[in-house]
This record gives structure tokens, sequence and C-alpha cells, in this order.
């Protein structure tokens, strides 16, 4: 599976939107991107995911660029309770697979 | 539903003892896996399985086995705890499906003295 690439840490006011890009230069054509967040080390929450076009849920939005060389997850109106690791992880998308999970983003939520 | 239900939360073990972590799921995946996450590090496969009867090395098996008798449960067992084992194990399950995420359990946080 391709490599991700993403900053150490973020800082985010509380009620804005909070932008946490991902580099996965190396993507190939049938890998989906996924978007994993740990609260406190509790056990990985499911955000969203996309293969090439944008996708939003209630959570998030996923905006993939258009070579889907990298990809920003969107967090519209942040609260503390989003203070977490965030995880971007690329991965086939059928057949098996296995999560391979980097150090992720550290994102503070400030009040 | 419960989800992916792990038990026990916490444990103490001492080294060269053995113990089994035990994993359910109530949402018929057929799709397991076990990970553990040391301090500040991501998660590391150690062990998955495809269906009953069917399981499958990860990253860091070494130390650990598992079976996989039912679709339900996928239990992890350690049978000489070492320290670097000291860990906090997750259980994850989804369903076939190839687009469809992993659902995570609570974990269980282990500490082997």
């Amino acid at each position: 599976d391709a490599k991700t690439t993403q900053p150490p840490s973020m800082d985010c006011a509380e009620g804005r939107a909070a932008n946490l890009p991902c580099n996965h230069s190396t993507i190939s054509g049938n890998e989906y991107v996924y978007w994993y967040r740990q609260i406190h080390s509790q056990g990985p929450q499911y955000i969203i995911h996309g293969l090439k076009n944008n996708e939003t849920n209630e959570m998030a939005s996923l905006i993939i660029t258009e070579d889907r060389k990298s990809s920003t997850l969107i967090l519209p109106h942040a609260t503390l309770r989003d203070t977490a690791v965030y995880y971007c992880i690329v991965r086939v998308g059928h057949g098996d697979y296995k999560l391979s999970f980097g150090a992720g983003t550290t994102v503070t939520v400030r009040a | 539903n419960a989800g992916v239900t792990q038990t026990p939360k916490f444990r103490i073990l001492k080294i060269g003892q053995s113990m089994t972590l035990q994993c359910a799921q109530d949402m018929n995946h057929n799709y397991m896996y076990w990970y553990r996450q040391d301090p500040g590090m991501g998660l590391k496969l150690i062990y998955y399985s495809v269906g009953a009867g069917i399981t499958d090395k990860g990253e860091v098996p070494n130390g650990y086995n598992v079976s996989r008798s039912t679709t339900e449960d996928f239990p992890l067992r350690l049978e000489l705890a070492a320290p670097s084992q000291t860990s906090v194990y997750f259980c994850a399950s989804r369903p076939t499906d190839g687009n469809q995420p992993q659902h995570f359990g609570d974990g269980t946080r282990l500490s082997i003295l």
C-alpha cells in the first residue's frame, strides 16, 4: 500500500474549520484514502473514505486532488471533543486488506 | 448492536504467564483483525482472519496465536508473556465488501511485569 505523510501536530480554534492535509504521492489507481481518528487511546474511529471524488458525511468532508496525490480532511466546526490523533491511510479498495497506521496528526482544539 | 467487544479492559501479567484476550462482534463480519499499539505509536497488525477457520499473520505475529472457530469470536492468545508485549491491544472487524471500513473495539490494556 502507498505510504502517507501527515504533519505531526496542529492546533485549531473551537468553532472554526480544521483542515488536515495528507500526502500520498505514490497512491495507485485502485487505492482508497481512509481517515480514522483516535481519541485519548480509545479504539480508532472511522471518519470517512474516498477513491477520487470528494466525499461528505455527518462528521467531515474529504477533498481529494485531481491527481490523487494528496487529500484534505475537513472538520467543518471543530469542537473540543474533536481533539484526537487523526490517521490518513491508503489501501487497496477490494479483496483482503490491512490498515497501516502511521503516526498521524495530533489535533488540539482550543477554546 | 454492541459492535466489537473486547475483554478484559485491563490486565497485569507476570513474565511467563499466559492469557487469552477475547474479541467478539455481533455484526456478522467475516473479516477480523488484531492490532497492538505501543505508546506514542500507530497500530501494528498482529493477526487477521477472513472467515471462520482461516487466519493469517500480520506484521508482528511472534509470541501470539489466534483461532477463529466462529464468525463472532476471534481470541488472541499470549503463551509466554514477555515485557515487550506490554501494549494496548485492539480488535477490529469489517464486512466482506472491500470498501467498508473496519470497526474497532475499545482495547485491552496489558502490562507484563
